[in-house]
């Protein structure tokens, strides 16, 4: 059974600090996203990394994806209230049907 | 991007009755999927909509108790059926064109039963 852990589960921290997110699996994925999900709405895609060793940035957030593609990191600077969220890392399985499995998640509180 | 409508956007049911959670979409897609999730915690795929044909289930997950329609490209519907408040959960239905593309999610269907 594929599974992908994140760590941590919850992180509380004050705006301006800094914080990684790590999500790890035994099973190689043929990419990885990242998703960030508010209250009473889906997830919505941050990033899809697709080659070993990939790094990507989007303003404040660094993504990584691990050279072996079974793991992920998402780092972000200087937080902002407006990150604060559900983070979702989600590998891509099942050839061209696209499905994917959903890491475990971590709940991000950015306090001002 | 795809936009999704999911309807109802919540609701409260009473055990043993039944409930039709409808998906649109305002293109063509490839791929839907269903999804459950609990509040605060990660996705569970509860099965892939085929157009056309029987919905691909997950392990874990039944046609009887969750039976699903795709008449076309830009429309499925999902039906929890004989409701337990272990039902209880958020739904959501999503959207995806290929290998590696990203998935576009509906708000989800909160849903509650007593």
């Amino acid at each position: 059974t594929q599974l992908l852990e994140q760590s941590p589960q919850f992180l509380s921290i004050q705006e301006g600090e800094n914080l990684t997110v790590y999500c790890n699996s035994s099973s190689v994925f043929s990419s990885l996203q990242w998703y960030r999900q508010e209250p009473g709405e889906g997830p919505v895609l941050l990033v899809t990394v697709v080659t070993g060793g990939e790094v990507k940035k989007l303003k404040r957030l660094t993504f990584q994806f691990g050279d072996a593609r079974k793991d992920s990191s998402l780092h972000i600077t200087a937080a902002q209230p407006g990150d604060t969220g559900l983070y979702l890392c989600a590998g891509a399985y099942g050839g061209a049907t696209n499905k994917l499995i959903f890491g475990t998640g971590t709940l991000l509180a950015v306090q001002p | 991007s795809a936009v999704i409508s999911q309807k109802p956007s919540r609701d409260i049911c009473q055990r043993g009755t039944s409930l039709t959670i409808q998906c649109q979409v305002d293109s063509q897609v490839t791929m839907m999927f269903w999804y459950r999730q609990q509040p605060g915690q990660s996705l569970t795929l509860i099965a892939t909509a085929n157009q056309g044909s029987e919905a691909t289930y997950e392990s874990g997950f039944v046609i009887d108790k969750f039976p699903i329609s795709r008449p076309n490209l830009t429309f499925s519907t999902l039906t929890v059926s004989n409701m337990s408040p272990e039902d209880s959960s958020i739904y959501l239905c999503s959207v995806g064109q290929g290998l590696n593309q990203p998935q576009h999610f509906g708000d989800g269907t909160r849903l509650s039963i007593l």
